[in-house]
């Protein structure tokens, strides 16, 4: 079966870093997403893109945040100067067609 | 943010039993929910979801309700077994493609 995977599973970076998390959607899946999850807290809703463009983002997506499809099969998410309060699990979806999104398994980032 | 709410943290049954987790929502705009289950570091796993024009949705042991006019939807596991044990999101979206609103979670104990 088909799944979302994730690159690393473990990020450890610095304050003031740059990140990049890495995704490959499910092949034939059009809408992609990033969402967060800080520790103790809720799933957010990050940003997601469609036809190579951001269709809808939250608050929390500033100008340090940036996404990518940079070939055909990578979705990407930057952090330009990570701060403290980035550290979470972020975790990728996709979905062909409908409202059921799938998940990857999550990129844990500890910014020290 | 509080859309979404999953008023109970935790929920202990005996395995054979039933399972019931309940979620209430807010926003009238919903049209869509979905139910994730999700393992210590995994990913959210699509378990089912309901359409607003719907009531009622059944999926082998997995059955979800929804009651529009208490903005309040529940998840009926039937028989509960052990390996059910994880933390469940409900989840709601008020467009196709849109983002997912999730609530906090309830953490499902099956006990043998």
């Amino acid at each position: 079966e088909p799944e979302v995977t994730q690159t690393p599973s473990h990020q450890v970076t610095q304050m003031g870093q740059e990140v990049i998390l890495r995704c490959v959607p499910i092949s034939n899946h059009l809408y992609f997403y990033w969402y967060r999850q800080i520790l103790g807290q809720k799933v957010e809703f990050l940003v997601s893109f469609y036809n190579n463009e951001i269709s809808e983002k939250s608050e929390i997506f500033d100008d340090q945040f940036s996404v990518e499809r940079p070939d055909g099969s990578n979705f990407t998410l930057k952090i330009r100067s990570t701060k403290l309060e980035d550290s979470a699990m972020y975790f990728c979806a996709s979905t062909p067609d409908s409202y059921e999104q799938y998940f990857g398994p999550g990129t844990r980032l500890t910014v020290t | 943010d509080q859309q979404v709410k999953q008023n109970s943290p935790s929920l202990s049954v005996q395995e054979g039993r039933i399972s019931i987790l309940n979620c209430d929502y807010t926003n009238s705009m919903f049209d869509y929910f979905l139910w994730y289950k999700k393992y210590p570091a995994e990913g959210p796993t699509f378990l089912i979801s309901i359409s607003s024009i719907k009531d009622k949705n059944e999926d082998g042991r997995f059955t979800v309700f929804l009651n529009k006019s208490a903005k309040h939807l529940s998840l009926h596991i039937v028989p509960s077994q052990p390996g059910d044990s994880a933390v469940y999101f409900c989840a709601a979206s008020g467009t196709s493609y849109g983002k997912l609103t999730f609530g906090q979670g309830t953490i499902l104990t099956v006990h043998p």
